[in-house]
């Protein structure tokens, strides 16, 4: 069972427009959320966190939003850059700070030029 | 020089064969982790060690060991590898104060045959 899902596997945006990647999640026990950012032949990097204690974080021109009653958080990117484009995922833990992460399947992101 | 580092890049084996794959890391990090990521399945958590003396399955043990050498060295082992173990595969290390955020070495692609 999938406790992390994102059900949109890819995303094209024109660069300048917003990105919007989407995260569903189902175990009530998560209480912390991330996004991370891969690159091809690379390691997936952090890129930003929410505390279910907070329903937005923002960082730049990254937002995420957290709806704990759908279970449901949201990555804003804006202005979108072709740089940006890269594959996003969600991550879940209800562990407090034992770096059990639950990943979800990845959402890759192209910003056209 | 890269944090993370992985050994090999990548490994192409036949079915029964041992494999170890190696981690070295120089952040100085006690936290340590081993991720296998399957496509449409997102990264899945095999073994993670808090420090070298303690060391813990994650979802998918399984047809795997791991080795904590050093604070720095993390290995894990496939003790007779199988097709379905064809995978990337990602070491990563964490701040025992901040573990949800990971740093990831640049990823191990084995093909069992």
């Amino acid at each position: 069972d999938q406790q992390v899902k994102q059900n949109s596997p890819s995303l094209s945006v024109q660069e300048g427009r917003i990105s919007i990647l989407n995260c569903d999640y189902t175990n009530s026990m998560f209480d912390y959320f991330l996004w991370y950012k891969k690159y091809p032949a690379e390691g997936p990097t952090f890129l930003i966190s929410i505390s279910s204690i907070k329903d937005k974080n923002e960082d730049g021109r990254f937002t995420v939003f957290l709806n704990k009653s759908a279970k449901h958080l949201s990555l804003h990117i804006v202005p979108s850059q072709p740089g940006d484009s890269a594959v996003y995922f969600c991550a879940a833990t209800g562990s407090s700070n034992t770096g059990k992460l639950i990943f979800g399947q990845g959402t890759t992101l192209q910003v056209k030029p | 020089d890269a944090d993370v580092t992985q050994t090999p890049r990548n490994r192409i084996t036949k079915t029964g064969k041992r494999i170890m794959l190696e981690c070295s890391q120089t952040k100085g990090h006690d936290r340590m982790y081993w991720y296998r990521q399957d496509p449409g399945l997102g990264l899945r958590l095999i073994y993670y060690s808090f420090d070298v003396k303690d060391i813990n399955k994650g979802e998918i043990s399984d047809g795997y060991s791991v080795s904590r050498q050093a604070q720095a060295k993390f290995s894990l082992s496939l003790e007779s590898a199988i097709p379905n173990q064809t995978a990337l595969y990602f070491c990563a290390t964490s701040d025992p104060t901040r573990s949800n955020e990971q740093f990831f070495g640049p990823g191990t692609r084995l093909t069992v045959l």
